[in-house]
């Protein structure tokens, strides 16, 4: 079983300025992990993905995030943030041996609210 | 590409009533939809994979003839609250996989439905 931590449950930014959202996971096994942004009463948008290869994932919206195996994190950032970007934004995490072939089963963290200052 | 859609996006029903939660995907077919819930200020719980053709799986939990799910088509799942009661409010999010060749495949989300059972 895998799951996720996000340790900040509300972040505050002014406009402009670089924002890092936390996410640390557990799992015994290999995992695929993902941002997804979710707006007020809307459903999920996936922001980006790791799957493999390089741990530098760049996303939408001109989020990247960065895995690392080490520290079990895989935090979310921008160098300079926008009003549109404050959200609730969750990450998650799915078991890589059920992705090919099978379906995923994603494990979310309990999100984190970015709210952007002007 | 990728969309998927529910319908309604907001429903009101009186204690003891059954509702219908309609969730497609609307420019690809998805063998594969999930159902989750959402309580106010909290993540994502899995409640039930629906697979086209057959039995959903549901989540520890989650009660199969409370929460009743048919994937009639490729395209169509559909959620059904019976015997609602106001513990069942709630906002419920769909989500199908969608592959995208080499990429593997990716949880698209619907925009979610508020219930509110009176």
């Amino acid at each position: 079983a895998q799951s996720v931590t996000q340790l900040d449950s509300q972040v505050p930014v002014f406009e402009e300025a670089p924002v890092e959202l936390r996410c640390n996971y557990s799992s015994s096994v290999s995992v695929y992990l993902f941002w997804y942004v979710q707006y007020p009463n809307q459903g999920l948008q996936l922001l980006l993905k790791y799957l493999s290869g390089s741990t530098l994932v760049k996303g939408i919206n001109g989020f990247e995030a960065e895995f690392n195996k080490s520290q079990t994190s895989f935090h979310l950032r921008k160098p300079s943030v926008h009003i549109s970007d404050t959200a609730e934004y969750f990450c998650a995490v799915s078991d890589s041996r059920a992705y090919s072939g099978g379906y995923q089963k994603v494990t979310f963290g309990t999100g984190t609210k970015l709210q952007v200052i002007p | 590409g990728a969309v998927v859609s529910q319908h309604p996006s907001r429903v009101i029903c009186k204690s003891g009533t059954s509702v219908k939660i309609e969730c497609r995907s609307l420019d690809f077919q998805a063998t594969t939809m999930f159902w989750y819930r959402q309580f106010p200020k909290q993540s994502l719980m899995l409640m039930a994979t629906s697979n086209e053709g057959s039995k959903a799986t549901y989540e520890q939990g989650v009660e199969k003839d409370k929460f009743l799910i048919n994937h009639a088509s490729l395209t169509l799942s559909t959620l059904t609250v019976t015997s609602a009661h106001p513990e069942d409010s709630s906002f419920y999010i769909c989500s199908a996989n969608y592959f995208s060749g080499g990429a593997g495949e990716t949880q698209y989300f619907g925009p979610g439905t508020r219930l509110l059972v009176l």
